[in-house]
């Protein structure tokens, strides 16, 4: 099955910029989704489809996608930008939703 | 605006059944495109993909949880209803419905989520 690697943690200083990763065989060819979440909340959509960002979500969120990796990209980092992120794919050949292990972005 | 809320037991006994509700609004389960996702995370875990019914009743199911979980949906009562048989301490989750993006498969709006605990 399908399989989405994410560090456990990244750290940052704010106004800098964080990127976040999600490692998977030719995830190039998938579409990525990435939320994030904070503690006690349900999650929230950032980025779909690799690098469209819902309504809302500020233009310093952005992702990309080629290869085996896909990033998510966050642009002068706040203080609010501490969640965990996670990815998520659509697994084709098993039909199904695979989410990444998370990564917990710590702003320092 | 689309809203989707959960409910059902806080607690359950191991070997029990659970079934949760996702009672929703601002979307019909009848509509071309429409999906509701069950997706459960554990205390301090990650997220993990449960179910997905769609707007024609066709289903999909974890691989790993298939033989427990069902899914099934009320369009007049604008609910999906989650059961998942012999309940074990591992179930141990919060447990979200969530809204499929149309034309895409990510999930852009969620529940709030309800906490279930599986113990004797």
């Amino acid at each position: 099955s399908y399989v989405v690697t994410q560090p456990p943690s990244v750290s940052v200083a704010p106004g800098q910029t964080a990127r976040i990763t999600c490692g998977g065989n030719n995830i190039g060819t998938k579409s990525v989704h990435w939320y994030h979440q904070k503690p006690g909340q349900a999650p929230v959509l950032v980025i779909y489809n690799d690098s469209d960002r819902p309504a809302g979500i500020p233009e310093r969120f952005s992702g990309s996608n080629s290869g085996n990796t896909a990033t998510l990209t966050i642009s002068r980092v706040e203080a609010g930008d501490e969640a965990d992120y996670y990815c998520q794919v659509w697994d084709v050949s098993s039909d199904r939703a695979v989410f990444g292990g998370g990564t917990k972005l710590t702003v320092l | 605006q689309i809203t989707l809320e959960e409910s059902g037991p806080t607690l359950v006994k191991p070997t029990q059944t659970l079934t949760l509700t996702c009672t929703f609004s601002g979307i019909s389960l009848s509509t071309s495109g429409v999906g509701v996702a069950w997706i459960r995370q554990p205390p301090g875990k990650a997220l993990e993909w449960l179910t997905l019914i769609y707007w024609n009743d066709d289903k999909r199911y974890s691989p790993s949880l298939k033989s427990r979980l069902t899914i099934i949906r009320d369009t007049s009562k604008n609910q999906v209803v989650l059961t998942m048989t012999n309940m074990d301490p591992v179930d141990t989750a919060t447990y979200y419905c969530a809204h499929l993006k149309h034309f895409s498969r990510a999930f852009d709006i969620w529940g709030q989520g309800t906490v279930v605990t599986v113990s004797s």
